[in-house]
């Protein structure tokens, strides 16, 4: 079945970029009506969505993040990735990519599988 | 502070049935289906209930999750120590345009 594997620095200075790696193995990223989400977790705290991409390459983001946030896809590679502009401490957390699945309408959408996360942990 | 409200914890002794809250509005539950997600203890999350109720293959009819207006519940019956986890229920919100979450139930089997 898809697994997914998040990769990326676990340590980022204030001021700089975040940037992570979803990597999809055990089926081809482009098959199906999916799409592919970043997640994240602060310790001890709820889950945010921060934005997914179709493999079209369409885009959507949390519009509380949308101004610091890229998220792009090679389909070659079977992978996509986040980036994160500007990160202070508040952007520690651990970071989840997980595939979206639609029902029959485009609301009717949830996560499965999930990768194993990663923390990123933003300190100077 | 998460767009869905969800009491922070939930205990239950074995065998014990315990249900979850998850109050939204009328831009999210109150809309678009909803999904809950089981996360054990140093885990990733994982899709326990999706379409308001229905179950992922492999996840126990034990789980069980209904839909009311602007709230939703998840049911476990027959409660077993290995349901100690946080679990969350998200929707597709209308004006985020996005999916939000709870802040997640941490249910303790005593």
């Amino acid at each position: 079945q898809v697994q997914l594997q998040e990769s990326g620095p676990g340590l980022v200075k204030p001021s700089q970029t975040l940037s992570l790696t979803c990597t999809v193995s055990g089926g081809s990223i482009s098959s199906g009506s999916y799409f592919w989400n970043w997640i994240r977790q602060p310790a001890g705290k709820g889950l945010e969505w921060i934005g997914r991409i179709y493999t079209s390459g369409s885009t959507d983001y949390n519009p509380s993040l949308k101004s610091r946030v890229t998220i792009s896809v090679d389909t070659s590679r079977n992978l996509f990735s986040l980036k994160l502009s500007s990160v202070t401490a508040a952007d520690t957390a651990v970071y989840y990519c997980a595939r979206g699945v639609t029902g029959s309408w485009y609301w009717d959408n949830w996560f499965d599988p999930w990768g194993q996360g990663t923390l990123v942990t933003v300190s100077s | 502070q998460s767009v869905l409200t969800q009491p922070p914890a939930a205990s239950g002794t074995p065998g014990q049935r315990v249900t979850i809250s998850c109050s939204g509005s009328s831009s999210n539950i109150g809309s678009n289906t909803v999904n809950w997600y089981q996360q054990l203890p140093g885990t990733a999350p994982q899709l326990l209930i999706f379409t308001n109720n229905q179950r992922p293959s492999g996840v126990p009819d034990r789980f069980s999750g209904s839909k009311s207006g602007t709230s939703a519940s998840l049911a476990i019956s027959g409660l077993q120590s290995e349901d100690e986890a946080a679990y969350f229920c998200a929707a597709w919100d209308d004006s985020l345009k996005g999916p939000v979450f709870g802040g997640g139930t941490t249910l303790t089997v005593l």
